[in-house]
């Protein structure tokens, strides 16, 4: 199984200041035939489902704020909110989906400092 | 718009079966995988089972392999999962969700959820 992990758990940024979560796989998700990385990122807010925000490690879902992006490849990925706002304080989760069982990290808490 | 209502869930006994439903909407249920996938407090978030490629092919984690079934009836755009033999470790909130096409492919969107909790 592919083990994800994230850094920090939590994390408490400024309003307008930068946030960046880490997540790491335990085997590379780069699948080598097409080049690509299958990793998503998920933001979850309270009470609330998941939510999708990045695919394919940097791809944004469609409505998604440009404040948010995705990098990395390989095992090492990250997701940056580039000017925190209110309304992101939720719960982050990167998940990989190249193999079964598809594993998700143990998530990251944002607030506001 | 894409909607997915999740039902079923409730209190059972250890042993005891529920067989969750999802009523999809909005879209070409014949062209998307559909998973479903649990969250506890404890453990996070679980990939439990999906089934993909017009209902053929069936993927289960290994917590759950030999006591859940999920199924799809296209006719009623609707996928169920049956879970038998329940244990106090699948208490969760299941959700539904809709993969973007087979079963390498990311969740969205993911429905409100559904609760089981299995006590005595």
């Amino acid at each position: 199984d592919i083990v994800m992990t994230q850094s920090p758990d939590s994390l408490a940024v400024s309003l307008g200041e930068r946030a960046t979560i880490n997540c790491k796989s335990s085997q590379t998700v780069l699948y080598s035939s097409n080049n690509k990385n299958y990793l998503a990122w998920y933001q979850q807010k309270s009470g609330q489902p998941p939510k999708l925000l990045i695919y394919w490690a940097s791809t944004r879902e469609s409505g998604v704020p440009d404040r948010f992006s995705g990098s990395g490849s390989g095992t090492d990925f990250t997701l940056t909110i580039s000017s925190l706002q209110a309304e992101d304080v939720a719960v982050y989760y990167c998940q990989q989906y190249l193999t079964t069982p598809l594993t998700f990290g143990p998530g990251t808490k944002v607030d506001i400092k | 718009e894409v909607q997915l209502l999740a039902s079923g869930g409730g209190l059972v006994q250890p042993g005891g079966s529920l067989r969750l439903s999802c009523a999809a909407s909005g879209f070409m249920f014949d062209n998307y995988a559909m998973s479903w996938v649990r969250q506890t407090p404890g453990k996070g978030l679980e990939w439990v089972s999906s089934i993909v490629g017009g209902r053929s092919t069936i993927f289960y984690a290994d917590s759950v392999k030999g006591r859940f079934t999920i199924s799809g009836d296209n006719s009623k755009n609707t996928v169920y999962l049956q879970m038998n033999s329940l244990r106090a470790e699948d208490t969760a909130l299941y959700y539904c969700v809709r993969s973007a096409g087979g079963i390498n492919t990311w969740f969205d969107p993911w429905g409100q959820g559904t609760l089981v909790i299995v006590s005595s």
